[in-house]
């Protein structure tokens, strides 16, 4: 009964690929995110969807491309993967995005990029 | 420019201790302020909302300071489990998700 759930937990992968990462919540929340944490552990946000609509975009390639086929799912798609990209991306989700901020993380993939 | 600024640490602390740390933000429109607390390898944590009033959950007290543009969390009695990267979270917008920022973190190392 995981609340937000991610899947794999682990990926390691060569330049070039494209790769996706699968990302659940059962809370019933409207809005899912993505952040990364890189090498320093400098949380950035990526994206937000809420009610399957993006709502923000930050500045990030146009790689990468976020995928919510409904209001539990959002993944990450990941084209022409480079070194840069490895990182942990942890998936979000919280109850609204106005003033009830809080959010619940999955538990992060670890993504190698060699 | 959008900034929250942490103090990276490490505290060391020995266990019992109290310690406190702050995290300054650079938007004075910003509304919403949380601390987020993240184990090693681990997802960030909810810990505790910041209110205007301040607020404390048990041996956690988080405090609001606009005029100097800071926030602060404050630990009495500290623990062991306190050990943990403590990350300060605000909405630089005013309002929404998309202004949401993360600090880098303080880590808080309690010592036996």
């Amino acid at each position: 009964d995981t609340a937000v759930s991610q899947t794999p937990k682990y990926l390691v992968t060569q330049m070039g690929n494209d790769k996706s990462i699968k990302c659940e919540q059962n809370l019933g929340h409207d809005t899912m995110y993505w952040y990364k944490q890189d090498s320093k552990k400098f949380l950035k946000i990526m994206f937000s969807y809420n009610n399957k609509e993006l709502i923000i975009n930050e500045t990030v390639p146009n790689r990468f491309s976020p995928k919510s086929p409904d209001k539990a799912h959002l993944n990450l798609h990941i084209n022409s993967l480079e070194l840069g990209d490895s990182a942990v991306y942890f998936c979000a989700s919280s109850q609204g995005a106005l003033n009830d901020l809080e959010q619940y993380f999955g538990p992060g993939t670890r993504l190698t990029v060699l | 420019r959008k900034e929250v600024e942490q103090d990276p640490g490490p505290f060391n602390v020995p266990e019992g201790a109290t310690v406190a740390f702050n995290c300054t933000y650079s938007n004075s429109a910003s509304q919403s302020f949380f601390w987020y607390r993240q184990d090693c390898r681990k997802e960030p944590k909810l810990l505790m909302s910041v209110y205007s009033s301040g607020n404390e959950d048990g041996r956690f007290t988080a405090q609001l300071n606009r005029a100097s543009q800071y926030i602060s969390l404050l630990i009495r009695d500290s623990k062991l489990s306190d050990s943990a990267t403590y990350l300060c979270v605000v909405n630089m917008e005013g309002g929404g998700a998309d202004g949401l920022t993360f600090g880098k973190g303080t880590h808080l190392i309690i010592q036996p």
